[in-house]
């Protein structure tokens, strides 16, 4: 089974700096999706940021950039230039990639709130 | 497009009452995910749906749950009789086969039985 831990229940950063959320996960799978959610206060999930384990290029969408460490099991998002708008409970999800049963499932973190400080 | 649309936002029940959540998936997507989120638990799979067809519902908590997926454009979570217990926030994903691992979320249900 697959389980995804981010350590960090809540964290706060000044408006225009930048914030690191950490995120580790468990699996024994070698191919696999990692991905972001972001859930502002009206409670959508957005999709952030999505990483192909099979690429070593870390993923980046304009302000935000993960470090992916595939050997570490480690996902963090690196938010740049933060803004009041990136106030929001940030999830982070795997997949893995085979085909039949139990293949597209989602498995998420606990999320960390992050709120942005004028 | 008006992305995945959830119906009601908000159901307030008794307990023992039926409780039936409604979605619309994004069109021409033929993956649908219903999710129940808590403070405790967190986000969680409770079943999906490929072209229709129940593919894994492991994740259904007992019997009084169930899902229907009767064409491409609508489903339905069922709880009946429901418990206070079932109090979260519902949500229903879709997605398309060539982009399977990108699942876009509606805005979700909140219920709440007392």
């Amino acid at each position: 089974a697959q389980t995804v831990t981010q350590s960090q229940p809540e964290m706060s950063v000044q408006e225009a700096e930048t914030v690191t959320l950490s995120c580790t996960y468990d699996t024994s799978e070698n191919n696999y999706y990692l991905f972001w959610y972001k859930q502002p206060p009206s409670r959508q999930m957005i999709l952030v940021i999505r990483q192909e384990a099979y690429k070593q290029q870390n993923a980046t969408e304009n302000r935000f950039s993960v470090n992916f460490q595939k050997a570490a099991k480690s996902f963090s998002l690196k938010i740049s230039d933060s803004q009041l708008g990136d106030t929001a409970m940030y999830f982070c999800a795997f997949t893995p990639i085979y085909s039949g049963a139990g293949s597209y499932q989602l498995t998420f973190g606990k999320g960390t709130k992050l709120s942005v400080i004028p | 497009d008006a992305g995945v649309i959830q119906s009601p936002r908000h159901e307030v029940t008794e307990m023992g009452q039926e409780v039936t959540l409604r979605c619309k998936p994004i069109s021409g997507h033929d993956y649908l995910f219903w999710y129940r989120q808590t403070m405790m638990r967190g986000l969680e799979l409770l079943i999906y749906f490929n072209n229709n067809v129940p593919i894994d519902d492991s994740g259904m908590p007992e019997d009084r749950f169930s899902a229907k997926m009767p064409n491409a454009s609508f489903s339905t979570l069922k709880i009946q009789p429901s418990e206070p217990r079932d109090s979260a926030v519902y949500f229903c994903a879709s997605s398309l086969a060539e982009t399977t691992y990108e699942q876009y979320f509606g805005p979700g249900t909140r219920l709440t039985v007392t």
